[in-house]
């Protein structure tokens, strides 16, 4: 099993605040992607990162993939009461399957 | 909306029962995903079949087994329920059967199990 531990766990902060969510791992992924999920619903795509050290951004969001992609970043500026959820990072890994991430859950306080 | 279609959203069973779990791939993916989702565990692969036959397999009991039709939909059959077997079920689709193509979840369903 290929293990992605993620940090923090839980997460709330102020309107316009910065944060970063982390995802680690001693394994190599193929690519990795990132979630967000609201309560009762499916997880939501957010973005797909597959060259080690690739930066993506998406308006307020930045995603980046460690050298060696083992690990990935997730960097909200900014942040807004809509970004509040569940954030999960997935690596694709060995067995053509995905493995998540243990979640980060953000609270944005308006 | 992801396009991902499962039924039925909500699902109360006794222990011991068995039940189905269907779900409709996003028009043209070809490959269905299925996964468990409880607060404990968090989000575990179950198993993934591409165009109809068995891709890969996860985490997923003997009591669990799966299929995919030639029509693309797929069934997940869970029999001898367990209070541990509540939880989320996800399906998720993509166009092609490896981790480089991007996953669509559907909405899910909640299974209780009393």
């Amino acid at each position: 099993t290929q293990l992605l531990e993620q940090s923090p766990q839980f997460l709330s902060i102020q309107e316009g605040e910065n944060l970063t969510v982390y995802c680690n791992s001693s394994s190599v992924f193929s690519s990795l992607q990132w979630y967000r999920q609201e309560p009762g619903e499916g997880p939501v795509l957010l973005v797909t990162v597959v060259t080690g050290g690739e930066v993506k951004k998406l308006k307020r969001l930045t995603f980046q993939f460690g050298d060696a992609r083992k690990d990935s970043s997730l960097h909200i500026t900014a942040a807004q009461p809509g970004d509040t959820g569940l954030y999960l990072c997935a690596g694709g890994g060995t067995g053509n399957q995905f493995y998540f991430g243990t979640g980060t859950s953000l609270t944005v306080i308006p | 909306d992801s396009g991902v279609t499962q039924t039925p959203k909500h699902l109360i069973t006794a222990t011991g029962q068995r039940v189905t779990l269907r779900c409709s791939p996003r028009s043209g993916d070809l490959s269905v995903y299925w996964y468990q989702q409880s607060l404990d565990q968090g989000l575990q692969f179950l198993i993934q079949y591409y165009n109809g036959e068995e891709r890969a397999k996860g985490n997923i009991l003997e009591r669990f087994s799966a299929q995919q039709f030639p029509d693309l939909h797929s069934e997940l059959n869970l029999s001898s329920l367990e209070l541990g077997d509540s939880a989320l079920y996800f399906c998720a689709s993509s166009v092609g059967g490896g981790t480089s193509y991007e996953q669509y979840f559907g909405p899910g369903t909640r299974l209780t199990v009393t």
